[in-house]
């Protein structure tokens, strides 16, 4: 069974940095690209980011690039993104979550886990 | 970026009715279109993948249809436990994104 487990979120100021933790069992997670996915408060789904499984490829939402960088260590099966030079509108829930299949992006994310708050506050 | 939209953004039913909910893209995304159930409190749930595949351990109640720009959730007879938010996803290229959401409440 997938598990997925997030860290690292909490209150930090705005302008300031935060690495969230993604520690994945249960899969192949070398095989897998991952996303990471947020949700403000009161909003919808947002894709932020998404890693391929051996981090050739790497992707952003315009909303965070040059501030969030994705990364992946596959021998500790952990995914992680480092947010720097945080905004208030960064406020969020933060989910990773795996790819249906392995090997392509096209086929929904089948695998979520239960998320950690990050709150960018003054 | 290809923009998605959703119709209704909420809706109110009773159990049993059927619902459906639309889904468009702003360009073709072929069938790479996706749908989420989403409950406060727990994760989003993948129902249906490629436009029209169900989701392993998915009710048969949920179905989906369309290619290019338009889509179809459907709900063929509403559980209690179909109360929630449906969100479509686009996985055609990045940025892979989200519609705004249909929530569904009880009447």
């Amino acid at each position: 069974e997938v598990h997925l487990v997030e860290s690292g979120g909490g209150l930090v100021q705005p302008g300031r940095s935060l690495r969230l933790s993604c520690a994945a069992s249960g899969f192949a997670f070398d095989d897998y690209a991952m996303h990471w996915v947020r949700q403000a408060p009161g909003k919808g789904l947002e894709w932020v980011s998404g890693i391929s499984w051996r981090s050739g490829t790497i992707l952003y939402a315009d909303s965070v690039k040059g501030r969030f960088t994705i990364s992946r260590d596959n021998a500790k099966n952990s995914l992680y993104l480092q947010m720097n030079g945080l905004r208030v509108d960064d406020t969020a829930l933060y989910y990773c979550a795996k790819v249906r299949y392995s090997g392509s992006w096209g086929y929904g994310m089948d695998g979520w886990g239960q998320g950690t708050t990050v709150t960018v506050s003054s | 970026d290809i923009q998605m939209t959703q119709s209704p953004s909420s809706l109110s039913a009773s159990v049993g009715d059927r619902v459906t909910i639309t889904c468009r893209a702003s360009q073709s995304i072929s069938s790479f279109l996706n749908w989420y159930q989403k409950k406060p409190g727990t994760a989003p749930k993948l129902l249906i993948y490629a436009a029209s595949s169900l989701e392993s351990g998915v009710p048969s109640s949920f179905s989906g249809s369309g290619s290019g720009t338009d889509f179809t959730l459907t709900i063929s007879s509403l559980q209690p436990g179909d109360f929630a938010t449906y969100y479509c996803q686009q996985s055609y290229t990045a940025p892979f994104t989200f519609g705004p959401g249909t929530k569904v409440d009880i009447k």
